[in-house]
């Protein structure tokens, strides 16, 4: 069965330093998701992307945050400086059409910044 | 604005039991609706989603949820619980009206005991 999959399942980084978030959706899949969960709060949209370009992004999204579709498979997030606040676990997302078909989330990654 | 809350953080019940996790939501229009079940270590795993018609849809792993107009509510329930169903649960909306993305609640976790 395909499955989104996203590397590394956990990073810890020092403050300020810049991480990138892997992912590989699904191969037929035209829509990307980031969205992210703090610890023992709700999982939040972070930003959307379609035809090689943002078409949605949330308050959270700031000038720290980028995203790209370097190659055919993958898609990845880019925190610039991280944060302390920045520790949580990210979720990729895909889907063949716009949500209002399935979505395919991946296992998350677990940011811890120190 | 829209909004999703599940008012109970945490339920355990006895494996075999029955098994109600709440769901309200805030939206303006008709909502789409869907469940998601996180088990530890795991991505975010569809059980069932609502758009229109039948207002109890059925999901996988034996859960169907019951869309509530009246009551703003998604509430989703399985007749007997197994152990391996112990997970956290998400309710989510999504947004039709352009922000193109889902809002999640803040999840409930099931405890199963034997």
């Amino acid at each position: 069965e395909p499955e989104v999959t996203q590397t590394p399942s956990h990073q810890v980084t020092q403050m300020g330093q810049e991480v990138i978030l892997r992912c590989v959706p699904i191969s037929n899949h035209l829509y990307f998701y980031w969205y992210r969960q703090i610890l023992g709060q709700k999982v939040e949209f972070l930003v959307s992307f379609y035809n090689n370009e943002i078409s949605e992004k949330s308050e959270i999204f700031d000038d720290q945050f980028s995203v790209e579709r370097p190659d055919g498979s993958n898609f990845t997030l880019k925190i610039r400086s991280t944060k302390l606040e920045d520790s949580a676990m990210y979720f990729c997302a895909s889907s063949a059409q716009i949500m209002n078909t399935e979505a395919f989330f991946g296992q998350g990654t677990r940011l811890t910044v120190v | 604005a829209q909004s999703v809350t599940q008012p109970d953080i945490h339920i355990t019940v006895s494996e075999g039991a029955s098994l109600e996790l709440r769901c309200n939501y805030s939206y303006g229009a008709t909502p789409y609706l869907f469940w998601y079940v996180q088990s530890p270590g795991q991505g975010l795993q569809l059980l069932l989603k609502y758009f229109s018609g039948d207002t109890l849809v059925q999901g996988i792993k034996g859960f169907e949820a019951e869309f509530k107009r009246s009551q703003s509510s998604f509430n989703l329930r399985k007749p007997s619980v197994h152990w391996s169903d112990a997970a956290e649960y998400f309710c989510a909306v999504f947004d039709q009206t352009g922000a193109n993305n889902l809002f999640f609640g803040t999840g409930t976790r099931l405890t199963v005991i034997p």
